[in-house]
């Protein structure tokens, strides 16, 4: 059974680029949760795909956007980054997308934006 | 709104001790509760979690968390820890509003002294 996997592993952008962070699901998994984890702090939810379609979204601005593919995969863009976008990028999977479903994280994208 | 607090930033414990790290929600329902480990460099890996029955639950490596709806607690418990059980760990809720997010304490660190 593979895990979930995330690329890449590490990143560094300046303020104002754009960035794809990807996210490849388990096996059997339909359902892509993205976090933001700043140091020092818990995950703060920023979206939700199930089966292709945004489910759920968090109090992030719309240049946080997001895709999910027909195998589940899933990307997480952002635009004209900002320095306070450097965190830990955490995409997790699960069954389904119900609350009893528990996530099955990556091991992150650390975005630094200098 | 739900929210979590996990009232200890870090917790130092001798190996071989007892651990017990504190998790207090606000929810007006039975919530959905969770405990995550974080190791340094490392996704989330889920501990254990809480829907409803047996307020007592058992998780992986040895950990166990009681519900006490009346104190709005969850706490973590190890009756002996080791020193890989040194990492961040994170109490996280449901959100009972929605069916796609958890809502995540600011984490515990956990250093285990010889």
């Amino acid at each position: 059974e593979t895990g979930v996997t995330q690329s890449p592993t590490h990143l560094i952008k300046t303020r104002g680029q754009q960035v794809t962070l990807r996210c490849s699901s388990q096996s059997g998994h339909n359902t892509v949760s993205w976090y933001q984890q700043a140091l020092g702090q818990g995950p703060q939810f920023i979206f939700q795909y199930y089966r292709e379609e945004e489910n759920g979204r968090g109090n992030f601005p719309p240049r946080f956007s997001g895709l999910q593919f027909p195998n589940y995969s899933s990307e997480l863009n952002v635009n004209a980054l900002e320095l306070d976008d450097s965190a830990l990028y955490l995409c997790a999977s699960s069954l389904n997308r119900g609350q009893n479903s528990p996530l099955h994280f990556g091991n992150g994208t650390r975005l630094t934006v200098t | 709104a739900q929210s979590v607090t996990q009232p200890d930033i870090h917790i130092t414990v001798s190996e071989g001790a007892s651990l017990e790290l504190r998790c207090n929600y606000s929810y007006g329902a039975t919530p959905y509760l969770f405990w995550y480990v974080q190791s340094p460099g490392q996704g989330l890996q889920l501990l254990l979690k809480y829907f409803s029955g047996d307020t007592l639950v058992q998780g992986i490596k040895g950990f166990e968390a009681e519900f006490k709806r009346s104190q709005s607690s969850f706490n973590l418990r190890k009756p002996s820890v080791h020193w890989s059980d040194a990492a961040e760990y994170f109490c996280a809720v449901a959100d009972g509003d929605s069916n796609y997010q958890l809502i995540w304490g600011a984490g515990t660190k956990l250093i285990i002294k010889p």
